[in-house]
């Protein structure tokens, strides 16, 4: 059983519209990070996000932390074919260190 | 170097045969972990070293997975006795101490036919 549940696992959309991923989990993380992976490659710290209610913005990406923070979206405003990737969030489970990550969403933004 | 580097890229390997999967951090990082990632899934944790020595090996499967880190810098993940199951994308990240941002290598794609 996975710690954290990402939402959808896969999502495909045509350039210009717009997308959220959603990271849940039933346990409360003292912080919760965003990764992009592409093929072939290792994923890229995107954000990390640590305070309930927060919000970060990255250029056109938006990533929020819940006020419980036991859940976590990213929103895509006129997603580009760049911003195909997987997407994967992680965080250390409550009384540990290591990152656990969810099983990703699969973005692929068609042109 | 600038990155985090793995090599090989790519390992094919008949089961039962041994293998070893190299990672060069990024220089002055003291912090090195790998992670095991499977066919639509994330990363999972395989092992943490805190400059030479093996902080937390909680996440190595089995006795057959076993990862050196002598000086302090290139790590060496070893797996005896392959079998199919351990297909998968090792990955190897490294961060300046073990709470600072991790950066990932491209990973090392094992297949074991």
């Amino acid at each position: 059983t996975q710690l954290l549940e990402q939402s959808p696992q896969f999502l495909s959309i045509q350039e210009g519209e717009n997308l959220t991923v959603y990271c849940n989990s039933s346990s409360v993380f003292s912080s919760l990070q965003w990764y992009r992976q592409e093929p072939g490659e290792g994923p890229v710290l995107l954000v990390t996000v640590v305070t309930g209610g927060e919000v970060k913005k990255l250029k056109r990406l938006t990533f929020q932390f819940g006020d419980a923070r036991k859940d976590s979206s990213l929103h895509i405003t006129a997603a580009q074919p760049g911003d195909t990737g997987l997407y994967l969030c992680a965080g250390p489970p409550p009384g540990d260190y290591k990152l656990s990550f969810g099983a990703g969403t699969t973005v692929t933004v068609r042109a | 170097g600038a990155g985090v580097s793995q090599t090989p890229s790519n390992k094919v390997t008949e089961k039962g045969k041994y293998v070893e999967l190299r990672c060069d951090p990024i220089s002055g990082h003291t912090a090195l972990y790998w992670y095991r990632q499977s066919l639509g899934q994330g990363p999972e944790f395989l092992i943490y070293f805190q400059g030479t020595g093996a902080a937390d090996d909680s996440g190595l499967p089995n006795d057959r997975f076993f990862a050196v880190r002598p000086e302090g810098s290139v790590s060496t993940l070893k797996i005896q006795r392959t079998e199919r199951g351990d297909s998968a994308v090792y990955l190897c990240a490294s961060s300046l101490t073990y709470r600072e941002k991790a950066f990932f290598g491209q990973g090392t794609r094992l297949t074991v036919v």
